[in-house]
């Protein structure tokens, strides 16, 4: 069973930093390319990041390019989102998930419950 | 960037009836279009991707279409069990982008 979960999320003031991890189970993480989601609560969806299945190529939204970073262990089956400079607009609950390709269309199979990042001093 | 554009914002249907909801991309973006229901406090869950075609263990009373522009999602007998978000999400380009959601209720 697929299980992507999680972790690093808390409360941090403006300006701060934090890094988010998602470890992933139940298939061969290095298989895929992987995304960050967030959602602030009772809100939309928001494309954050993503990242290639060996990490050698990343992008970002405009909203968080030169703020955040992905990357990757494959040893530890691991996902990372090391965020700086946080604002309250980066309040939200952040997702991560598995990139799936048919042919070259690209879709999110399998999503994580999310971690909730709260920016406030 | 590609925007995304769902309609309506919410509706509330009668269980058994057809709903239809439509988002629209502000460009082409040919069949890159996929759909995503959250109920509330749960991840999201892939329905429909390439606009059409139904992931694995969806029912098949969920059916989506359109290229280009203009998509569709339609469920053709509303359950109890389908109240939700649902969502669509272009992957033509970076950043990948969604619409705002739709909330669907029972009447």
């Amino acid at each position: 069973e697929v299980q992507l979960v999680e972790s690093g999320g808390g409360v941090v003031r403006p300006g701060g930093s934090l890094r988010l991890s998602c470890t992933a189970s139940g298939f061969t993480f290095d298989d895929y390319g992987m995304s960050w989601v967030r959602q602030v609560p009772g809100k939309g969806l928001e494309w954050v990041s993503g990242i290639t299945w060996n990490g050698g190529s990343t992008n970002f939204a405009d909203s968080v390019k030169g703020r955040f970073t992905i990357s990757r262990d494959n040893a530890k089956n691991t996902l990372y989102l090391q965020m700086s400079n946080l604002g309250v607009e980066d309040t939200a609950l952040y997702h991560c998930a598995r990139e799936e390709y048919f042919g070259d269309y690209l879709y999110f199979d399998y999503w994580g419950q999310g971690v909730l990042v709260t920016v406030s001093s | 960037d590609i925007q995304m554009t769902q309609s309506p914002s919410s509706l509330s249907a009668s269980v058994g009836d057809r709903i239809t909801i439509t988002c629209r991309a502000s460009q082409s973006i040919r069949s890159y279009l996929n759909w995503y229901q959250q109920k509330p406090g749960k991840a999201p869950k892939l329905l429909i991707y390439v606009a059409s075609t139904l992931q694995s263990g969806v029912p098949s009373r969920f059916s989506g279409s359109g290229s280009g522009t203009d998509f569709t999602l339609t469920i053709s007998s509303l359950q109890p069990e389908d109240v939700a978000t649902y969502y669509c999400q272009q992957s033509f380009s970076s950043p990948r982008t969604f619409g705002q959601g739709t909330k669907v209720e029972i009447k």
